[in-house]
């Protein structure tokens, strides 16, 4: 069945920093790959997404390429501010059902 | 994109009674879906509720628990029904658009059951 595994937290980085985040899948067929964010005490926002293979998905300094050959979207970010600290999830959205398929998050501290 | 507000925000309710939590959208949707997810952990759908065909539910939720109302493409409802503690968990209201696939989520409801 399809399936996300996320790189486990907590992950504590320095500002200005290099992040990456990983994230591999298991999917049939051709799927579409998202990260989205949660702030504390916000909702949960779309933050990337990449639909086709070596497509790259970019926003708010990150990027993500979706990589067929290793079934990865990894997130990244060169340089990491206080205000990205919050939780990421990696998802996937395939087969007939068209249901998300969650990670299960990676929590991510920022110090100054 | 969409915008969606869900009420209440947060409530504390006894054992055994009942809550509905609403979701408005501000725009006309066909897929909308109820998330259940535990603080600081991932979320678990509970049931999509597309407008005009009944909610289909995921394996471990039921009808009777969770009765979900979708009148019209902007509202939905969810009632967690005789609650219990286990049922103290943040729910969360979502939309897709079908073009982009891209999914929005409401503020989500914080619940508490004593």
């Amino acid at each position: 069945g399809n399936s996300v595994t996320q790189m486990e937290g907590p992950v504590t980085l320095s500002e200005e920093a290099f992040l990456t985040i990983n994230c591999t899948y298991t999917a049939t067929g051709y799927p579409s790959l998202f990260w989205y964010v949660q702030y504390p005490g916000e909702g949960l926002q779309l933050l990337l997404k990449a639909t086709k293979a070596d497509d790259k998905g970019s926003n708010k300094g990150f990027e993500a390429t979706y990589r067929k050959e290793t079934t990865s979207f990894h997130l990244e970010k060169g340089s990491v501010q206080v205000s990205d600290s919050a939780v990421y999830f990696c998802a996937l959205l395939a087969g007939n059902n068209r249901k998300l398929i969650w990670g299960l998050g990676t929590s991510l501290a920022v110090n100054p | 994109s969409a915008v969606i507000s869900q009420k209440p925000s947060r409530d504390i309710c006894q054992r055994g009674t009942s809550l509905t939590i609403q979701c408005q959208v501000d725009s006309q949707v066909t897929m909308m879906f109820w998330y259940r997810q535990q603080p600081g952990q991932s979320l678990t759908l509970i049931a999509t509720a597309n407008q005009g065909s009944e909610a289909t539910y995921e394996s471990g939720f039921v009808i009777d628990k969770f009765p979900i109302s979708r009148p019209n493409l902007t509202f939905s409802t969810l009632t967690v029904s005789n609650m219990s503690p286990e049922d103290s968990s943040i729910y969360l209201c979502s939309v897709r658009d079908p073009r982009s696939y891209e999914q929005y989520f409401g503020p989500g409801t914080r619940l508490t059951v004593t």
